[in-house]
């Protein structure tokens, strides 16, 4: 049973550029959320996707933006590539409706902004 | 609003020796708690959770009690060895996960 899935491993952009980041929730899960982890910190809430549509978001600009697909799949997009944007980005899946949540995180793509 | 505070580290122990990493935090309501871990280059793997008070989480041979008349949860294991060298996270759940900043543990043999 294949986890959460995230591509690329590791990214390089300069800065003003865009980035697209990929992630494939664990089989059977319907919720994704996405985190940035800055280095010697802990992850950061971005967003939260459920039945294609954000549902929580966390203190991030409008440069980050997200996207869910019909089979669950999330992307996250930051435009205008800031310095400080460089960090780990993790995606998290579970399943939307049982509580308590089992949550499963990625292994991450390490974003380098240059 | 909701948080989570850790202990800071790093925390540098012998193998063989007693680890607690303290954990708090702030919440309404009854939030799931968790501790992660997360290895050299890795993401977060799931260590151990709680759902409601007074639960003990273990795993691998680390505990963790969730107090709410303390609002603690407190990481726990009686010997630590070289492999359980990593950071640590505790996190409690609001419907999306909020992290402590992470507790550095070396293990020296």
């Amino acid at each position: 049973d294949a986890g959460v899935t995230q591509s690329p491993t590791h990214l390089i952009k300069t800065r003003g550029q865009q980035v697209t980041l990929r992630c494939s929730p664990k089989s059977g899960h319907d919720t994704v959320s996405w985190y940035q982890q800055a280095l010697g910190q802990g992850p950061q809430f971005i967003f939260q996707y459920y039945e294609e549509e954000e549902r929580q978001r966390g203190n991030f600009p409008d440069r980050f933006s997200g996207h869910q697909f019909p089979n669950y799949s999330s992307e996250l997009n930051v435009n205008a590539l800031l310095l400080g944007d460089s960090a780990l980005y993790l995606c998290a899946s579970r399943w939307g409706s049982q509580k308590p949540y089992g949550y499963t995180f990625g292994s991450g793509t390490r974003l380098t902004v240059v | 609003g909701n948080s989570v505070t850790q202990m800071e580290g790093p925390v540098t122990l012998s193998e063989e020796a007693f680890l607690t990493i303290n954990c708090t935090y702030t919440a309404t309501g009854y939030p799931s708690l968790f501790w992660y871990v997360q290895y050299p280059g890795e993401g977060l793997q799931l260590l151990l959770k709680a759902t409601k008070a007074d639960d003990k989480g273990s795993n691998k041979g680390f505990e963790a009690t969730y107090r709410k008349e303390t609002t603690s949860f407190h990481l726990e294991k009686g010997s630590v060895q070289v492999s359980d060298s990593a950071v640590y996270f505790c996190a409690l759940d609001t419907d999306k996960l909020i992290f402590g900043t992470g507790t550095r543990l070396q293990v020296f043999p």
